[in-house]
């Protein structure tokens, strides 16, 4: 069966650091992958998805960009974070057959920046 | 481009009583439809789905009907319980809005003892 993980489940970090997340998926090959955030009391804002190795859209210009070095590695990553990069980070797969198919999420990241 | 709209929460019902959370949503093409639910500290889940005008999409209790000359996939339940306390999201998907999934702002529900 399909699985799909996310780390860290928890960050705390200081305005200015870097940031790494990172999902991975088992059970599944060429998935299409998405990042999410979810701010607090908010829907769901898509940032980055991907249809394969090295391809990467962006969503939303920001700080944040997202890197796909394994098909089924997916990484969202910051150089200087900001205090409104704070928010819940899901990371998500779809089965590339169908395009309209329902998503599968991860456990979801928590990011607190002080 | 393709939107969903659904009710504010959060919604606060006692157990046992009958729940409805209403979407609509403007697509170009033809989606599909979903709920998904988050419970507290966790990822979002697939509740239940349709995906051609007048399916049904059901799932523990809950049901979903496709209405495409209302645009809507409302949400229903008929006896809620405490263990249904979630947040819920409406969401599409369809192939002009290329590989994206749109979703609602979600509706806070909360259930009493």
């Amino acid at each position: 069966s399909q699985t799909i993980h996310q780390w860290p489940a928890t960050l705390v970090q200081p305005v200015g650091s870097p940031l790494s997340l990172e999902c991975t998926v088992e059970g599944t090959s060429n998935p299409n992958l998405y990042w999410y955030r979810q701010a607090a009391g908010r829907g769901l804002q898509l940032l980055f998805y991907s249809v394969g190795i090295g391809q990467i859209s962006s969503e939303v210009p920001q700080n944040l960009s997202a890197s796909r070095p394994q098909d089924r590695q997916f990484i969202l990553s910051s150089k200087k974070l900001l205090l409104s990069d704070s928010g819940f980070y899901l990371c998500a797969w779809r089965n590339r057959d169908r395009v309209t198919g329902e998503l599968f999420f991860g456990e979801g990241s928590r990011l607190t920046v002080l | 481009g393709n939107s969903v709209t659904q009710m504010e929460g959060p919604v606060t019902l006692s157990e046992e009583a009958f729940l409805t959370i209403n979407c609509t949503y403007t697509a170009t093409g033809y989606p599909s439809l979903f709920w998904y639910v988050q419970y507290p500290g966790e990822g979002l889940q697939l509740l239940l789905k349709a995906t051609k005008a007048d399916d049904k999409g059901s799932n523990k209790g809950f049901e979903a009907t496709y209405r495409k000359e209302t645009t809507s996939f409302h949400l229903e339940k008929g006896s809620v319980q405490v263990s249904d306390s979630a947040v819920y999201f409406c969401a599409l998907s369809d192939r002009t809005g290329g590989f994206k999934t749109i979703f609602g702002a979600g509706t806070r529900l909360f259930v009493k003892a």
